[in-house]
């Protein structure tokens, strides 16, 4: 069984400060791992992922995540928020292609996060 | 790019209607899923489908069915829209190890 939880619900950061999005995940598998973002009446976008390569993961905009196995957690972080960073994000697990399971491909999203950036 | 599209960004429609909401991808795809975004419960799996004519049930199913006659295209049907199925409902699309989301349909079930 795979499960992903998201820490906090809601997050707000000034303009110019770093963001830190927490999730913990818990996997049978070896897992991938994927953060995405949802702006305002838009689909989701990926933002970034880990699949067994690289523990330090750098997406677009800026933004990167850590893949801890010891902590099993997946951070998502950016040094400087903008305000365009606004948005609802999701962290993901999912069991990688390699597995042979009728599971293959299928997603577990986290109940996502609110990130407030304020001027 | 990946492209995947839903054929209405909105929806209102009655109790007890039948509705059709279409999702066609452009990468070949086998793999498509249905998802439905409630707020704090974040997505859950309606459906998905590995091949054309194939389908598996996700996380909630019940009163659902969908349809995979064309491997670009997967369609998810509410055989009598209820009020608790006013939601989100997205569509994505498997690439090799990533899923490519449409932008949603908004459906208001009255």
């Amino acid at each position: 069984a795979q499960s992903v939880t998201q820490l906090d619900s809601h997050v707000s950061v000034s303009e110019g400060t770093p963001v830190l999005l927490r999730c913990n995940y818990s996997s049978s598998y070896s897992p991938s791992l994927f953060w995405y973002v949802q702006h305002p009446n838009k689909g989701l976008q990926l933002l970034l992922k880990y699949t067994s390569a690289a523990t330090l993961v750098k997406g677009i905009n800026g933004f990167e995540a850590e893949f801890k196995k010891s902590e099993t957690s997946f951070h998502l972080t950016k040094p400087s928020a903008h305000m365009s960073d606004a948005a609802e994000y999701f962290c993901v697990v999912s069991i990688p292609r390699i597995m042979t399971t009728d599971s293959w491909g299928k997603l577990q999203f986290g109940a996502g996060t609110q990130v407030v950036v304020t001027p | 790019d990946v492209k995947v599209t839903q054929s209405s960004r909105y929806l209102v429609k009655r109790t007890g209607e039948k509705v059709f909401l279409e999702c066609v991808q452009d990468m070949d795809h086998e793999n498509m899923f249905w998802y439905r975004q409630d707020p704090g419960l974040g997505l859950r799996l309606i459906y998905f489908s590995y091949d054309v004519k194939m389908k598996e049930k996700g996380d909630i199913p019940e009163g659902y069915s969908v349809s995979r006659e064309k491997k670009e295209r997967f369609s998810l049907i509410l055989e009598s829209a209820s009020t608790n199925q006013t939601s989100m409902y997205l569509c994505a699309s498997l690439g090799a190890d990533t899923q490519y989301f449409g932008p949603g349909t908004r459906l208001t079930v009255l």
